[in-house]
């Protein structure tokens, strides 16, 4: 099945500096890469994703980029401020339209502080 | 926000006494999840379901079943709670099929003690 490993774990950037974070996974198949946000005592909630026939895409401050080959996809935040601290989660996945293998497999987690 | 209900939000059990939690969604996606978070694992996939009465095993399935007899309702039960179960567990919901129904929305989560 699918694995995901996901670096660094904990990151803590100054304000208005850049902060990435990289992500790989194992099974070739997957074809869908969301990167989940997660706030204290909250759920995670999407804040972008990439399919495998696009090499980046750009949302604001954030980016995400992937690389099919070597099988690695990042997040990058531009201009980080306070409230871009909290726990971001990388995941793939395999999309088969009303199939069985429509699952979200996610990376460990990294715990983002961005210092005023 | 989806309509995503978690119950109960907080639970403290006793070692070897069945538990059971509750995810209803009001949006009728297909796709259901449960997930459990714990610190250096992140989130793990216990079980999915894909359609009424279809589930599937995740990467950390045993000592959990769960059940979906209808659209809205995924109820995961842990048939004798142990320490190593306790966790923060997510109920999560997404639909199948174009561009953008993969998205998965969570609940608030339960936060489980066995003690």
């Amino acid at each position: 099945g699918e694995n995901v490993e996901q670096h660094p774990s904990t990151l803590s950037v100054q304000e208005g500096d850049s902060a990435v974070i990289k992500c790989t996974y194992s099974d070739s198949a997957s074809n869908y890469f969301p990167w989940y946000k997660q706030e204290l005592g909250k759920g995670p909630q999407l804040i972008i994703d990439i399919r495998s026939n696009v090499g980046e895409k750009k949302d604001q401050r954030i980016a995400v980029t992937l690389n099919k080959t070597a099988k690695h996809f990042s997040l990058h935040i531009t201009e980080t401020q306070p409230e871009d601290s909290a726990v971001y989660f990388c995941a793939a996945v395999r999309e088969n339209y009303g199939g069985a293998t429509n699952k979200l497999i996610f990376g460990t987690g990294t715990l983002l502080a961005v210092q005023p | 926000d989806a309509g995503i209900t978690q119950s109960p939000r907080h639970k403290v059990t006793e070692t070897g006494t069945p538990v059971t939690l509750r995810c209803h969604q009001t949006e009728n996606h297909r796709y259901m999840y449960w997930y459990r978070q714990d610190p250096g694992h992140g989130l793990r996939l216990i079980h999915y379901s894909y359609g009424v009465k279809d589930t599937d095993k995740g990467e950390v399935s045993d000592g959990y079943s769960v059940s979906r007899s209808k659209t809205e309702d995924f109820l995961l039960t842990l048939e004798s709670a142990t320490s190593s179960q306790t966790s923060v567990y997510f109920c999560a919901i997404s639909e199948s099929g174009g561009p953008r129904n993969t998205e998965a929305f969570f609940g608030q989560g339960t936060r489980l003690t066995v003690v």
